[in-house]
């Protein structure tokens, strides 16, 4: 069983182009993040969702647009792509918030190419 | 908020030598140091983590150090294998901070 399962893994489209990627976990995680993975491999957070509420929106654009409809389900929905926002999507998840009280747990990414 | 960073960013070794990558952070609030293991094309793992209250801790071939004044934390890898090639990060986060701040990643290559 996948603890971290995120769809689609490739995602190949024209700039301008709106896509979604979802996310789903199935550990019982209170918390949920999306992490942005360059081609330098920096990997920054974006959002992170305690519990359905937003806790962590990082200086991302307003095109990226999270949406967590339980705390076992966080999807990322991006408008007008651009060039730049090619790159690899980690969602993860932990138990509790921040990742201290345990593991975060990774899903298998998502690598978004913007032609 | 935190920074952390990390050196080298590349680090080339003979098979059974050893491996040091060294992360310095910048909040001294922050009292939980986990090291991710990346394969290429794979997803981020933990392999081993310490709390501030502790200066090292081993798991095997691997053990991570920890210097709470001079705020930096090293991962040592003995008697390194192929399988070791992979990108490692260090990550810091502390009581009250709301996600993990990672390091720039360190590309580790085991030659056989």
């Amino acid at each position: 069983d996948t603890a971290v399962s995120q769809t689609p893994k490739y995602l190949v489209t024209q700039m301008g182009n709106d896509k979604s990627i979802k996310c789903e976990q199935n550990l019982g995680h209170d918390t949920m993040y999306w992490y942005k993975q360059d081609s330098k491999k920096f990997l920054k957070i974006m959002f992170s969702y305690n519990n359905k509420e937003l806790i962590i929106n990082e200086t991302v654009p307003n095109r990226f647009s999270p949406k967590s409809p339980d705390k076992a389900h966080l999807n990322l929905h991006i408008n007008s792509l651009e060039l730049g926002d090619s790159a690899v999507y980690f969602c993860a998840s932990s138990q509790g918030i921040g990742g201290h009280t345990g593991e975060l747990f990774f899903g298998e990414g998502s690598r978004l190419t913007v032609l | 908020g935190e920074n952390v960073e990390q050196h080298p960013s590349t680090l080339s070794v003979q098979e059974g030598d050893s491996a040091v990558i060294k992360c310095t952070y910048s909040d001294s609030a922050s009292n939980y140091f986990p090291w991710y293991k990346q394969e290429l094309g794979k997803r981020p793992q933990l392999i081993i983590d310490i709390r501030s209250n502790v200066g090292e801790k081993k798991d095997q071939r691997i053990a991570v150090t920890l210097n709470k004044t001079a705020k930096h934390f090293s991962l040592h890898i003995t008697e390194t294998q192929p399988e070791d090639s992979a990108v490692y990060f260090c990550a810091s986060t502390g009581t009250g901070r709301r996600a993990l701040t990672f390091g720039s990643g360190t590309r580790l290559q085991v030659q056989p």
